[in-house]
């Protein structure tokens, strides 16, 4: 079975702060994970993934296979960054449905 | 262009009625998705359209629940004999073509409240 853990319900940080949102996961293969961002009032949307390995709005995550982690990270936290975050998980079965862990919630003050 | 969207946004009705929720995917996109979002919780994937077909309908809780994809475009999702913990909001997604490659585009979502 597949797991997607994300430790932190709630994230308060101050703008120019260092910022990271835990995930950690359970698979048996090689899995596929996403990072998604829920801004206030917006609909879900993909913020970055592991396969890509680039950077959104500043923000990366680094797939650790070993501690089975994909920690979002940001090095200053700006306020509009304030938002829903889910981590991800799809398997490799060919196509992509989705495995969220429950969500940390950014807050991010001036 | 024009989003994935979903109608109602909200609907509201009383334990045991049936109830249809609607999705309209990005044109061309041939991959569906419906997944189901508990108030605290992240989306938990419900059941996945290529085309006409339901190629992956496991996250279905029970057989209350069926969804179809007539012509591999509009998406409805059913529930009969509603109950209350069928409360939550209903998410569609589509993308492209299936495949981790393609990213799935969601919609605003169905808030569903069982009274």
């Amino acid at each position: 079975a597949q797991r997607v853990t994300q430790p932190e319900k709630l994230l308060s940080v101050f703008k120019g702060a260092p910022v990271e949102l835990k995930c950690n996961y359970s698979y048996s293969g090689s899995p596929e994970l996403f990072w998604y961002v829920q801004y206030s009032r917006q609909r879900l949307q993909l913020l970055l993934r592991h396969i890509s390995r680039e950077s959104i709005k500043g923000f990366t995550a680094d797939l650790n296979k070993g501690e089975t982690s994909f920690h979002l990270k940001k090095p200053f936290a700006q306020e509009e960054d304030s938002a829903m975050y889910y981590c991800a998980l799809s398997g490799n079965s060919g196509y992509s449905t989705l495995t969220f862990g429950k969500g940390t919630m950014l807050l991010v003050s001036p | 262009g024009a989003g994935v969207s979903q109608t109602p946004s909200n609907k509201v009705t009383e334990k045991g009625k049936y109830v249809e929720l609607r999705c309209d995917p990005i044109s061309g996109h041939t991959a569906l998705y419906w997944y189901r979002q508990s108030l605290g919780q992240g989306p938990e994937f419900l059941i996945y359209f290529q085309g006409t077909g339901a190629a992956d309908d496991s996250g279905l809780p029970n057989d209350r629940f069926f969804a179809v994809r007539p012509e591999g475009s509009v998406s409805t999702l059913k529930i009969q004999r509603t109950e209350r913990g069928d409360s939550a909001v209903y998410l569609c997604a589509s993308s492209l073509l299936a495949g981790l490659a393609n990213e799935q585009f969601f919609g605003p979502g169905t808030r569903l409240t069982v009274l």
